[in-house]
This record gives structure tokens, C-alpha cells and sequence, in this order.
């Protein structure tokens, strides 16, 4: 099983601020097969992008998704308000159990 | 509008049976492999199940096999979890998704949840 980590756990910024959000993996994760979603509480969870770097229908060019083998990086280049929430990573690249990163709270400071 | 919506969450006690169940609108069903994930209170989010456009392929998590079962009735635009032996770590939200593109396991389409609670 492929074990996704995140950090950090919670990121404190201002809008208009830059986020890099992170999520590595205890293996390669094949094809760079790496998606990371966008839940708010009440809501359904927004895919913002897939193969790593593919923005998902719909998502603002201010999400960019880069990396490759063990590492991966979300970044939000001016925080909108709307923007705040928990953020997940998911790696789709191994076979069975697909797994999730433990999220990234973004907070407003 | 596009959407999934589930249902037939609740209070069951531990050794009990649920089935929860997720329609979906405004979209061919029949063509999109579907996924069943949770998120139990304060925790992140676990995939659960897998199934196929056509339920051919299915696959489980290790800690549900055994006990919980998907299908689909595309002629309903619906898809399924039977639950039996549940347990109190089965005490989930549990969310429908939309595989979007097949052998390509990320999700495109959610829906809002069914919270199942596991206690005596």
C-alpha cells in the first residue's frame, strides 16, 4: 500500500497569499498518477487536478499541481476566500486500495 | 443538473445490516465505473469500493471485504453498498463518486454523503 503524506497539516495564510501544499509518497507513484480534491464542510469534494498536474473541467488557472515519483506540490498562486478548506492528495497509480493523503486544513490568518 | 445523491444512512448496531444507495442524474451512468468512499468523524477520507461501468470489475479495501458489498442497476441509475457485520469503525459519512475515465481511479463527481453510525 502506498502511504500518502501531506504537510503541512494546517497552512494559516491571507488572501491574495501564495499555498504550496504538499504530499509525498512511500513509493513512486506510477504514471504520476495523482490527484488532489478540495472539500469544504456541507459541500462535495471539488477535484481540482488529475495526473499530477491536468487541471480538472472548470478549475482556475490560479491551481497548479507539479511533480513527479514521490513528490507532489498543489499551489494556489493568489489565495481567493473561497479557497479556504481541506485539500486531500489520492494516488490512483497502484493497483488496489487507492489511497488518500490525511488532508491539508488552509486557514485565514 | 449533474449530481449523485445517497441515501439509507442511519443508527445500526454493531453485527447489524445497512444498504446505502446513490442515484445519480443528469449523466449516462451506464458509461462510468462508480467508487464508494468514507470519511469517519475527524479523520481523512478512505476508499472503500470499486465497480466497473458494466460490474465487471470490482474491488474492495482489506478492511471491508467480506462484509460489504457494491453492485449497480444501471437501468436505475443507481449504485449500491450492502453492509452486514458492521462494525463500529464502519461509523463513516459515506460518499458516492464518479470515475471519470476507465483504469484511471480518480474522482470527478461526489455527492454529499449518508452518515452511518455503528453503536449499541
Amino acid at each position: 500500500e502506498i502511504v500518502l503524506t501531506q504537510s503541512p497539516g494546517t497552512l494559516s495564510l491571507s488572501p491574495g497569499e501564495r499555498a504550496t501544499l504538499t504530499c509525498r509518497a512511500s513509493q513512486s507513484v506510477s504514471n504520476n498518477y495523482l490527484a488532489w480534491y478540495q472539500k469544504k464542510p456541507g459541500q462535495t469534494a471539488r477535484l481540482l487536478i488529475y495526473g499530477a498536474s491536468s487541471r480538472a473541467t472548470g478549475i482556475p488557472d490560479r491551481f497548479s499541481g507539479s511533480g513527479s515519483g514521490t513528490d507532489f506540490t498543489l499551489t494556489i498562486s493568489r489565495l481567493e476566500p473561497e479557497d479556504f478548506a481541506v485539500f486531500y492528495c489520492q494516488q490512483y497509480g497502484s493497483s488496489t486500495p487507492i489511497t488518500f493523503g490525511q488532508g491539508t486544513r488552509l486557514e485565514i490568518k | 443538473e449533474v449530481q449523485l445523491v445517497e441515501s439509507g444512512g442511519g443508527l445500526v448496531k454493531p453485527g447489524g445490516s445497512l444498504r446505502l444507495s446513490c442515484a445519480a442524474s443528469e449523466f449516462t451512468f451506464s458509461a462510468y465505473g462508480m467508487t464508494w468512499v468514507r470519511q469517519a468523524p475527524g479523520k481523512g477520507l478512505e476508499w472503500v469500493s470499486s465497480i466497473s461501468s458494466s460490474s465487471t470489475y470490482i474491488y474492495y479495501a482489506d478492511s471491508v471485504k467480506g462484509r460489504l458489498t457494491i453492485s449497480r442497476d444501471n437501468a436505475k441509475n443507481s449504485l449500491f453498498l450492502q453492509m452486514n457485520s458492521l462494525r463500529g469503525e464502519d461509523t463513516a459519512l459515506y460518499y458516492c463518486a464518479r470515475i471519470p475515465v476507465s483504469g484511471q481511479w480518480y474522482f470527478d463527481l461526489w455527492g454529499r454523503g449518508t452518515l452511518v453510525t455503528v453503536s449499541s
